[in-house]
């Protein structure tokens, strides 16, 4: 039981290149999260998926699209990184309310 | 507006003594709070919830509604507790459930 699995690890990316960051979880959670990550800024939250084919806008979703592709599976694309996206980025899942949130080791990523 | 305020970006004590890490919120539903801890080199996990009304490791935090805090405490620090710590809100929007953050307060427990 790996429970939530971030790919990759890090990342460092020229402004206006695009990549996917990789989630991944098998606790058979409904939902899922991505948050990043910012010095004083705490955890915000990007985009989630309250259940398996639903994704809706967080906090901060502009530069950001993501896929649901099934129950498992939960990404985060960047179509033209911008600096601004530089950050640590979180996925997380949970089972329901009442269940707390489980989290992936983040990915940090850097664009110059 | 829904938010989680940590004013203290760093709390910096002595082992023994007793620590509060705050939290306020701004919620209009009924408020169901958390804290989670990510300690160096390791992924957040969850400390506490208020429902549950227990204590982990020491800590416990008591919801006051009246003063919208959710403040976390603990007697006598340990070098252990060491860590960032995050408060955190359940926002619910139609049937989904968000989790909002604070910004954080590094617990830095000194020998």
């Amino acid at each position: 039981n790996a429970g939530v699995t971030q790919t990759p690890k890090f990342q460092v990316l020229k402004t206006g290149q695009s990549m996917t960051l990789q989630c991944a979880q098998d606790m058979n959670h409904n939902s899922m999260y991505w948050y990043r990550q910012d010095p004083g800024m705490g955890l915000r939250l990007i985009y989630y998926s309250a259940s398996e084919g639903t994704t809706d806008k967080g906090e901060v979703p502009n530069g950001y699209n993501v896929s649901r592709l099934n129950k498992r599976e939960f990404s985060l694309r960047l179509e033209s990184a911008a600096p601004s996206q530089t950050s640590v980025y979180f996925c997380a899942s949970r089972r329901g309310r009442d269940s707390p949130l489980h989290f992936g080791n983040g990915t940090r990523l850097t664009v110059t | 507006a829904q938010r989680v305020t940590q004013p203290e970006k760093l709390l910096s004590v002595f082992k023994g003594a007793p620590v509060e890490l705050k939290c306020n919120y701004s919620y209009s539903g009924s408020p169901e709070l958390f804290w989670y801890v990510q300690y160096s080199r390791q992924r957040l996990q969850l400390l506490l919830r208020h429902i549950s009304r227990e204590s982990i490791k020491g800590f416990t935090a008591d919801l006051n509604k009246g003063e919208t805090s959710f403040h976390l405490k603990k007697p006598f620090a340990q070098e252990e507790d060491s860590a960032m710590y995050y408060c955190a809100l359940i926002h619910v929007v139609d049937s989904s459930y968000k989790l909002i953050f604070g910004s954080g307060t590094r617990l830095l427990v000194r020998p």
